[in-house]
């Protein structure tokens, strides 16, 4: 099975940082890559999927990219609603693999 | 708007089968995949499988052998059932939808938090 490795496992950063979390996976999956956030004690919320193009009504300081094996979300200037964990998931072949998450907090 | 909701027992005796049941509502179940997502108390998510519209199924190698996901299209619901539950099968259970022709999630369901005790 295809590994996903996410990095850092947690962060901390102030209001108005750029923010960069990494998705690794074990062999190449091409672009079939989603990122989700979920807020504490929230529902998970798709953010990007086909890993950089943007849900509709995704803020745009959210963006992702990357291909084959690497991958990034990228928050261009962090709020404070941003708060939450992010994960990635790989949707290219079963199993559906979610990476461990990074949790976002306010420095 | 597309909603899920889950229903079943909050409470599974060790050994037993952990049964859940997704309504859909606000769209056909005829189409997409549809997928149970778990998340462990205090932990990160893991992807039990899913079923797509047309009804073949597919599930995490490391829970295959347990795990059973079935659709009712005339009731716009589907189902899960993990056999030979174990405390490590306490979870917040998600049932979720994919987009058209892909299965990351697009829409979940609010979770039900599943205890496995005696």
């Amino acid at each position: 099975d295809i590994q996903m490795t996410q990095s850092p496992s947690s962060l901390s950063a102030s209001v108005g940082d750029r923010v960069t979390i990494t998705c690794r996976a074990s062999q190449g999956i091409r672009n079939y890559l989603a990122w989700y956030q979920q807020k504490p004690g929230k529902v998970p919320k798709l953010l990007i999927y086909a890993a950089s193009t943007l849900q509709s009504g995704v803020p745009s300081r959210f963006s992702g990219s990357g291909s084959g094996t690497d991958f990034t979300l990228t928050i261009s200037s962090l709020q404070p609603e941003d708060v939450a964990t992010y994960y990635c998931q790989k949707y290219n072949s079963v199993p559906n693999t979610f990476g461990g998450g990074t949790k976002v907090e306010i420095k | 708007q597309v909603q899920l909701q889950e229903s079943g027992p909050g409470l599974v005796t060790p050994s037993e089968t952990l049964s859940l049941t997704c309504t859909v509502s606000g769209g056909s179940i005829s189409t997409y995949y549809w997928n149970w997502i778990r998340q462990p108390p205090g932990k990160g998510l893991e992807w039990i499988g899913y079923i797509y519209y047309s009804g073949s199924t597919d599930y995490n190698p490391s829970l295959k052998s347990r795990v059973t996901i079935s659709v009712d299209t005339s009731k716009n619901q589907f189902s899960l059932n993990l056999s030979s539950v174990t405390a490590a099968d306490t979870a917040v259970y998600y049932c979720a939808r994919g987009s058209l022709g892909y299965s990351y999630v697009r829409y979940w369901g609010q979770g039900t938090l599943v205890t496995v005790s005696s």
